[in-house]
């Protein structure tokens, strides 16, 4: 069975400081891929990335980070200088090789403070 | 191009009726899949379509139903509904079962 961890419930941070996101997922596949998701106050849920079990490489866009360790099934996400725009709930999600659907952590919800 | 439209995107049921939710995926998009959010257990895979054939199936019970019409819109339909079914309903579609757009989703109070 395939699982995905968030462990922070909640995050408070002021703007301008950077926040790390945690991600932890298991699964038996040796083909797999990960997301985030960014969901706001009205409910649609934002692609923001996704990456293969294949790619190892850090991505970087804009204030955003990703950092992928296979070694320790982890996949955590960095807002740097964040912003209270950067205010919502934020979910990794974990895709088998196979036909499955998304298993999602329960999500992080994240608070910037002005 | 537009996005993935859900409608209606509020709906308040009766405990034991029957209820019908619809997803218009993107234009070229041929895979649908619906998922139900709520506080306690989160965001749950429901199932996933493509080209009018269901694919793969969460673990709900058969009370949740869909289907995929010839134009990729898609419907899922909760019978004998439940207090508990109360929920933030989300479609997504998916052009190569790997990139999902999200809905803003239908959000279902069941009394």
């Amino acid at each position: 069975a395939q699982k995905v961890t968030q462990a922070q419930t909640e995050i408070s941070v002021v703007e301008k400081e950077d926040v790390t996101l945690d991600c932890v997922y298991e699964t038996r596949d040796t083909t797999y891929y990960l997301f985030w998701y960014k969901q706001p106050p009205s409910g649609e849920l934002v692609f923001l990335i996704r990456r293969n079990s294949f790619d190892e490489q850090n991505e970087i866009s804009g204030r955003y980070s990703w950092n992928f360790q296979k070694s320790t099934s982890s996949f955590n996400f960095t807002i740097t200088a964040s912003q209270v725009v950067d205010s919502a709930v934020y979910f990794c999600a974990l895709k088998g090789g196979g036909a499955d659907g998304l298993t999602f952590g329960k999500g992080t919800h994240l608070i910037i403070q002005p | 191009k537009a996005g993935v439209t859900q409608t209606p995107r509020y709906l308040i049921k009766t405990r034991g009726q029957q209820v019908t939710l619809s997803c218009s995926p993107i234009s070229g998009h041929r895979s649908v899949s619906w998922y139900q959010q709520t506080p306690g257990q989160g965001l749950q895979f429901l199932f996933e379509y493509f080209s009018e054939t269901q694919r793969n199936k969460g673990n709900f019970p058969g009370r949740f139903s869909g289907r995929q019409f010839s134009n990729s819109r898609s419907e899922m339909n909760v019978s004998t509904l439940e207090l508990g079914d109360s929920a933030l309903y989300l479609c997504a579609s998916s052009l190569d079962g790997l990139g999902y757009t999200f809905g803003s989703g239908t959000r279902l109070t069941v009394v």
